[in-house]
């Protein structure tokens, strides 16, 4: 069964503080795998796509990387307001299937 | 923002009645989705629209309705709102049907079935 499982559930830093968030899947024909941060009250705000282990992408104090079994997102340095909630997708399957399987999150809380 | 407006932000409703929430985007993107957001699930899709007048059934379909009349409206709709559909309703579009194709969300509708 397709799956995608985030942790830690919730995470509470100090700025400055660096760590990463993981993001576990199974999924039959990996063909993308989605970061989005969403803001409480606010619709999910695309972060990056990867689609191949190996592959790495960053932004500002934000790099993604994945594996065939998992991705992390690696926060250098974070400021209060990389506070937020971090969600992972999926999607697999062949021809043009729009299936997008989504972690829970992870809450992440940047104290100054 | 993605150029997608969500209409209402919020809504009260009771059960029974019917229910109509609106999503309209600037894009000019070929797909349109509705999701679900709930505690402990996660993001669940109800509905997508590969174009006008072209729906197809998510994994939570059951009680919603979708049309797509126009390429830049798609509007969700409760036949007969129930509790169990309060939630936080998002709509999403994408450029591609393509893999890898990112969705962008609009900022949802709080309902609230009483």
């Amino acid at each position: 069964e397709d799956q995608v499982t985030q942790s830690p559930e919730a995470l509470r830093l100090q700025e400055g503080e660096s760590s990463s968030l993981n993001c576990s899947y199974t999924v039959s024909g990996l063909r993308g795998l989605f970061w989005y941060r969403q803001d409480p009250g606010k619709g999910p705000e695309f972060l990056f796509t990867l689609y191949s282990a190996g592959e790495e992408k960053e932004k500002e104090r934000l790099k993604a990387t994945l594996t065939k079994k998992e991705s992390f997102l690696h926060i250098t340095a974070p400021k209060p307001e990389d506070s937020a909630t971090y969600l992972c997708a999926v999607q697999g399957g062949a021809g043009n299937n729009r299936k997008l399987i989504w972690g829970l999150g992870t809450s992440l809380a940047v104290n100054p | 923002d993605a150029g997608i407006t969500q209409s209402p932000r919020h809504k009260v409703t009771e059960t029974g009645t019917p229910v109509t929430l609106r999503c309209h985007q600037t894009e000019n993107h070929r797909y349109m989705y509705w999701y679900r957001q709930d505690p402990g699930h996660g993001l669940r899709l109800i509905h997508y629209s590969y174009g006008v007048k072209d729906t197809d059934k998510g994994e939570v379909s059951d009680g919603y309705s979708v049309s797509r009349s126009k390429t830049e409206d798609f509007l969700l709709t409760l036949e007969s709102a129930t509790s169990s559909q309060t939630s936080v309703y998002f709509c999403a579009i994408s450029e591609s049907g393509a893999g890898g194709s990112p969705l962008h969300f609009g900022n949802g509708t709080r309902l609230t079935v009483t």
